[in-house]
């Protein structure tokens, strides 16, 4: 069984609509992290959140800690968000990342 | 540009062989994290650093190994070199040494074991 979960495994979404990517762990955490990873490898940290919900431009994430779910919604979407979004919560009983297998965002024009 | 440099950017080497990659974190950074990305296992965990001691360790084969130098820049020894170590190899750091501190990845290091 995997420790984390996520999905969709794959999104196809038209510019402009609105899309939401969820997470849903096993195990206990004390934050958790957001990841994009570009088509060419690159990875970039887009939010790390412990509770409530933070929002950078059209990216939102919201995390419940109790309920063991986290989402991440793309508002307006746009082909520069194609990408694979990862999440990973962190353990509650030290610095150690566990990794979802990731969603593949694309977004077409 | 996050600010984080790896080198090589790409690596090709035989089984049995022995690699050395480099990490150097943002100007500031006092910690480092390595991360290792395969085909069939994904994004792994590998190990932390924080001004210059290990802080957390993951699923660090023990055919490898890592250090932080008093410049903080870390270096990720892979020895006895398998097919299967053929991977994405990231590193990342942050400004203190706690994990839900905000993380800056580098470009990572393609490794190539034939």
């Amino acid at each position: 069984k995997n420790e984390v979960e996520q999905s969709p495994q794959n999104l196809t979404a038209q510019e402009g609509e609105f899309i939401t990517i969820n997470c849903s762990y096993s195990v206990g955490i004390s934050a958790l992290h957001w990841l994009q990873q570009h088509p060419g490898g690159g990875i970039v940290s887009l939010f790390m959140l412990s509770s409530g919900k933070k929002k950078h431009g059209r990216l939102i994430a919201t995390i419940n800690i109790q309920e063991k779910h986290s989402s991440l919604h793309i508002t307006a979407s746009h082909p520069r968000d194609s990408a694979v979004y990862i999440c990973a919560p962190l353990l509650n009983t030290g610095n150690q990342f566990y990794f979802g297998t990731g969603t593949s965002l694309t977004v077409i024009p | 540009d996050s600010g984080v440099t790896q080198t090589p950017k790409h690596l090709i080497t035989a089984t049995g062989q022995r690699v050395t990659l480099r990490c150097s974190p943002r100007s500031g950074d006092l910690s480092v994290y390595w991360y290792q990305q395969s085909l069939d296992q994904g994004l792994q965990f590998l190990i932390q650093y924080y001004n210059g001691e290990e802080r957390a360790k993951g699923n660090i084969l023990e055919r490898f190994s890592a250090q932080q130098f008093p410049d903080l820049h870390s270096e990720l020894n892979l020895s006895s070199l398998e097919l299967g170590d053929s991977a994405l190899y990231f590193c990342a750091s942050s400004r203190e040494g706690f994990s839900y501190n905000e993380q800056f990845f580098g470009p990572g290091t393609r490794l190539t074991v034939l």
